[in-house]
Order: C-alpha cells, then sequence, then structure tokens
C-alpha cells in the first residue's frame, strides 16, 4: 500500500536539459496536482488534473508540461529546464468525495 | 482571488508552552480552510479542516483551529507544546470543498520547540 510515490527524490540537470518527474498513486483517486514549494512563497500550484486526460494549467505552469493517459501516473515534464525551476516539486490527489489532498515525498530538484 | 497571510514565518516556544499559528485569508466566496503540517523531508499531511458547520475545528495531534469570519481568521492553536511538533506549517485556503478544488497556500510557518 504505497499511497503516492514519486521518482526521482534528488535530481541534478543542466539549464537547457528536459526533465520528466513521475508521480503515481495506487488510490484510484481522480484529482492530482502538481506543486513547487520555494523559500517564502509556500507552495505554488503548478498544474492539476480532473481525470485522465483532463489538465488544467496553475498559478505558475510557464515552462511545464503535464500529461494524463492514465489515472495513477501524472508526469510533470520541464521541457527546458532554468534555473528558477530549482525547488521542491510535490505531487498529491485526491477523491471528489473527500475534503483532503494527500502529498508525496517530494522531488528536490537543482538545475546548473 | 483569493489569498492567505500568515503571520510570523519562525515562531519558538518552550516545551509544555501554548502554540499559537496564526491565519488570516481573503476569499470572495465563504471560504474552506485547512492546515497542513510538513516534517522535514517528507509531503504535506492535513492537521484539520473546516468547511462547514462548528467553527472550531479539532484535528490530529491535539491541535484545532477556529474559524472567525468576522475577522477572516484560521489560527491554529495547540494547548501544551511538544517537541515532535516541531515542523513547517502552512495554511491553505479554497473556495470548494472538493478534493479537486485548488488550494491556495500561505508562505508557511517553522514552528521549533524548546526543551
Amino acid at each position: 500500500d504505497a499511497g503516492i510515490t514519486q521518482s526521482p527524490r534528488y535530481k541534478i540537470t543542466e539549464t537547457g536539459r528536459q526533465v520528466t518527474l513521475m508521480c503515481h498513486q495506487t488510490w484510484s483517486h481522480s484529482y492530482m496536482f502538481w506543486y513547487r514549494q520555494d523559500l517564502g512563497h509556500g507552495l505554488r500550484l503548478i498544474y492539476y488534473s480532473a481525470a485522465a486526460d483532463i489538465t488544467d494549467k496553475g498559478e505558475v505552469s510557464d515552462g511545464y508540461v503535464v500529461s494524463r493517459s492514465k489515472t495513477e501516473n501524472f508526469p510533470l515534464t520541464l521541457e527546458s529546464a532554468t534555473r528558477s525551476q530549482t525547488s521542491v516539486y510535490f505531487c498529491a490527489s485526491g477523491l471528489v468525495s473527500r475534503n483532503e489532498q494527500f502529498f508525496g515525498p517530494g522531488t528536490r530538484l537543482t538545475v546548473l | 482571488a483569493q489569498s492567505v497571510t500568515q503571520l510570523g514565518s519562525h515562531v519558538s516556544v518552550s516545551e509544555g508552552a501554548l502554540v499559537l499559528l496564526r491565519c488570516n485569508y481573503s476569499s470572495s466566496v465563504p471560504p474552506y480552510l485547512f492546515w497542513y503540517v510538513q516534517y522535514p523531508n517528507q509531503g504535506l499531511q492535513l492537521l484539520l479542516k473546516y468547511t462547514t458547520g462548528a467553527t472550531l475545528v479539532k484535528g490530529i495531534n491535539g491541535f484545532e483551529a477556529e474559524f472567525k469570519k468576522s475577522e477572516t481568521s484560521f489560527h491554529l492553536t495547540k494547548p501544551s507544546a511538544h517537541m515532535s511538533d516541531a515542523a513547517e506549517y502552512f495554511c491553505a485556503v479554497s473556495d470548494d470543498a472538493t478534493s479537486g478544488s485548488r488550494l491556495t497556500f500561505g508562505e508557511g510557518t517553522q514552528l521549533t520547540v524548546n526543551p
């Protein structure tokens, strides 16, 4: 019963490279989210998805791409990484019937 | 647009003392309010939530919060701090009670508990 997992947990990359962060949940939750956490900003929503093949932009979506072909997976891609995308990225999921989002352990991304 | 302000990025208390973490929100519709806790190197965990009904909400680990509409506040309290309470705490607001709603988070308050 893994719940929600993220991989990799740590990633170092270079400016201009494409990076994909993976998120997998075992609960069949319909909603999934990507947030980034930066000092002084709390968590900010990057993208969210209401179901497979339904995604929408959040507050800070520029430079990011998502897909959701299966309910359980919600990968986040940085098309051309920039230093400003150095951050901790959290994936979350939730059911329509529950007033709660469940968070993964996070991915710490460093862009050099 | 919704917003959340957490007063004090760092709060330090002694073990056994009262914990008070402040949260004020702005919302154009009746809000749904949440407190999350983040322990080092972990994801966020829900402490408590207010959707409708009783304005005093009890959560896990002895925490509670009171929704005060007139003050647009949702402060988090615990009567007696424990060392294990040391963590970062986030207040969040949504305009929808479902888990599909978009959360707006405050900047967080780092709680230190001194022995």
